[in-house]
């Protein structure tokens, strides 16, 4: 079984500037994908960023981007240039191999100040 | 392409009540998974079907059920309600382990 530990239940950032969101998660499978999702007060589940673990480049989607450290565990998600559309709770997950059940973090409350 | 669709958004019921919730996943995706999403527990696996066949449970008592249909829209079911279930009910589809698209929930309100 996996699991996926956030430890920043808030986090501020001024806009324009960047913000890093930790995570870190335990799995036995050596092959697995990694989520970061964007859960805003509308409530829907937004897919923000995925990294492949075999695969050693960190994924970049425009303003966001991880800093994935596979013998470490850590699987961190930078945001760029904040916007204050950023302003969400952030999960990061992973489904193991088997791949047909995800597993959360706790959630990291992103709050973006004008 | 349409996302996926759950119906209804908001629903309150009584104390031993059942419910019935609905989720229609992206053309294509055979696979269904349920998320139960609360303040205290967070986002907990509740189960997850495939071709109509139910694939992994989470940790939930047997109230909590679930089905599939052939043309993959889903349905889950939550009998003597208590208070406890009141939670943000999230359903997701994946034609694979690649991606999940979550639909926008039905809020569930037990009085």
């Amino acid at each position: 079984a996996q699991t996926v530990t956030q430890s920043q239940p808030e986090m501020s950032v001024q806009e324009a500037e960047t913000v890093t969101l930790s995570c870190t998660y335990d799995t036995s499978e050596s092959d697995y994908y990694l989520f970061w999702y964007k859960q805003p007060p509308s409530r829907q589940m937004i897919l923000v960023i995925r990294q492949e673990a075999y695969k050693q480049q960190n994924a970049t989607e425009n303003r966001f981007s991880v800093n994935f450290q596979k013998a470490a565990k850590s699987f961190s998600l930078k945001i760029s240039d904040s916007q204050l559309g950023d302003a969400a709770m952030y999960f990061c997950s992973t489904p193991g191999y088997a791949g047909n059940m995800l597993t959360f973090g706790g959630g990291t409350r992103l709050m973006v100040k004008p | 392409k349409a996302g996926v669709t759950q119906t209804p958004r908001y629903l309150i019921k009584t104390r031993g009540q059942q419910v019935t919730l609905s989720c229609s996943p992206i053309s294509g995706h055979r696979s269904v998974s349920w998320y139960q999403q609360t303040p205290g527990q967070g986002l907990q696996f509740l189960f997850e079907y495939f071709s109509e066949t139910q694939r992994n449970k989470g940790n939930f008592p047997g109230r909590f059920s679930g089905r599939q249909f052939s043309n993959s829209r889903s349905e889950m079911n939550v009998s003597t309600l208590e208070l406890g279930d009141s939670a943000l009910y999230l359903c997701a589809s994946s034609a694979d382990f690649y991606g999940y698209t979550f639909g926008s929930g039905t809020r569930l309100t037990v009085v």
